[in-house]
């Protein structure tokens, strides 16, 4: 099977700015979480998408959204981009279904965002 | 504050050694699990504890899980240079918002050859 893959692997934007970055999980599997890696904060999560519907949201503003599609692939939206965004952004894919406890996780090798 | 805490933060040791991790949490908890991050890469999951389950091994790994002390620690035997990495703990637990999986700050652990 592939593994979850990421892009852009990298991206530079400027503050101000918007920008969208794309997850494929593995086939399969219809759940897709989404988290932040900052040295100073660590790893957040952000979001979980199943069966296209957002089931779970960290505490990130409104700027952060995301969405799942019929195929299971993800995008997440980061608008009015601010220097504190720059961080590692890894999507995870899993087996989970619906209402139960997070399994194994799958990660992707991340997009880098540097935000200038 | 975090569900899940590493210690230590950082940890040194020569090839052939052991290394222990740590991993303090606070609330009930269906699951723990720990995985492994090479530098600026995406994490990989090594291994899944039960919360009615008290050890479990694969391969050189070791985690223990003792519920009465929310605590959890992964030991790594033999070390090798390849163990160089990001160490994290996530648990899985369930609250008003529904299941969640929350990691820890993690351990960076340096083998030397």
């Amino acid at each position: 099977k592939a593994g979850v893959t990421q892009t852009p692997r990298y991206l530079i934007k400027t503050r101000g700015q918007q920008v969208t970055l794309s997850c494929s999980p593995i086939s399969g599997h219809r759940s897709v979480s989404w988290y932040q890696q900052t040295p100073g904060q660590g790893l957040q999560f952000l979001f979980e998408y199943f069966s296209e519907t957002q089931r779970n949201k960290g505490n990130f503003p409104g700027r952060f959204s995301g969405r799942q599609f019929s195929n299971s692939r993800s995008e997440m939206n980061v608008s009015t981009l601010e220097l504190g965004d720059s961080a590692l952004y890894l999507c995870a894919s899993s087996s989970r279904l619906a209402g139960m406890s997070y399994n194994e996780q799958f990660f992707g090798p991340g997009t880098r965002l540097t935000v200038l | 504050s975090q569900q899940g805490e590493e210690d230590p933060q950082a940890l040194s040791i020569q090839e052939g050694e052991n290394a222990t991790m740590n991993c303090s949490y606070k609330t009930s908890i269906n699951n723990l699990q720990w995985y492994r991050q090479n530098s600026g890469r995406g994490l990989v999951h090594l291994i899944l504890i039960r919360s009615n389950e008290r050890e479990k091994h694969s391969g050189r790994l070791r985690v223990t899980l003792d519920t009465s002390k929310k605590s959890s620690s992964l030991l790594i035997t033999a070390s090798r240079a390849a163990d160089t990495a990001s160490y994290f703990c996530a648990t899985a637990y369930r609250n008003n918002a529904g299941n969640m999986l929350t990691f820890g700050g993690g351990t960076r652990l340096m083998v030397k050859p």
